[in-house]
């Protein structure tokens, strides 16, 4: 099975601290995305990076950054956090394009920004 | 641009059937997803679309016609497990990026 495991299901931070959401998967996908999903939004898509050291914004990108120093790993940055911010954050991997791209979430990562 | 709409909340009867509609706009579609997300979980994977036509897997059934912009997710034989959050997602193939974007979402509450 694969598996999408995110560092951290519940955090707490204060306005204007660094954030760092980690996020690993296990089957070798090439895709990897950010998402955020908040009540009445569903989710948007903040980066995504299709292959090691490359990155792509996504609809929402301002704010944040990302980095894919390895193919397993997939990181997002609040370089400075802020309350709108506080938010469900969620990750996924799939395989080539090739394929049908059906994603694959980790569990997600609950921020609380104060 | 990308607009993806699904009504927001749905109510069905355990052991009726209930059909949920999806419509979307994209410059370069490429496919369509649904998932299923039960509350505090991550979304799961139920089905693709990107041929027209009626996909059955089981109780789910999923419908593509991509000259309407339109698609559906049937569910038969509801069972209380059903309830949870269906989101539509289109693969959306535009300016050389290959992504997936999300509809809002429909709540579905089956009643026993």
């Amino acid at each position: 099975d694969v598996k999408v495991t995110q560092s951290s299901r519940y955090l707490v931070k204060r306005t204007g601290e660094k954030v760092f959401l980690e996020c690993v998967q296990d089957m070798d996908h090439e895709n990897m995305f950010w998402y955020r999903q908040d009540p009445g939004l569903g989710l948007r898509l903040i980066y995504f990076s299709y292959d090691v050291k490359m990155k792509e914004k996504g609809d929402i990108p301002e704010g944040y950054s990302v980095s894919r120093e390895k193919k397993e790993r997939f990181s997002l940055i609040l370089e400075s956090a802020s309350t709108n911010q506080t938010s469900m954050y969620l990750c996924a991997s799939s395989l080539e394009w090739i394929n049908t791209g059906e994603l694959f979430f980790g569990e997600g990562s609950r921020l609380t920004v104060l | 641009g990308q607009n993806i709409d699904q009504p927001t909340e749905m109510t069905a009867t355990e052991g009726a059937i209930v059909q949920i509609n999806c419509t979307y706009q994209t410059s370069g579609f490429n496919g369509l997803f649904w998932y299923q997300q039960h509350a505090g979980e991550a979304p799961t994977f139920l089905s693709y679309n990107v041929l027209d036509g009626l996909e059955e897997k089981g109780r789910f059934s999923s419908f593509l016609s991509r000259s309407k912009g339109y698609s559906y997710l049937l569910l038969k034989e509801l069972q209380m497990k059903d309830s949870a959050s269906y989101l539509c997602a289109v693969r959306d193939w535009a300016n050389r990026d290959d992504k997936i974007i999300f509809g809002k979402g429909t709540r579905l509450h089956i009643l026993p």
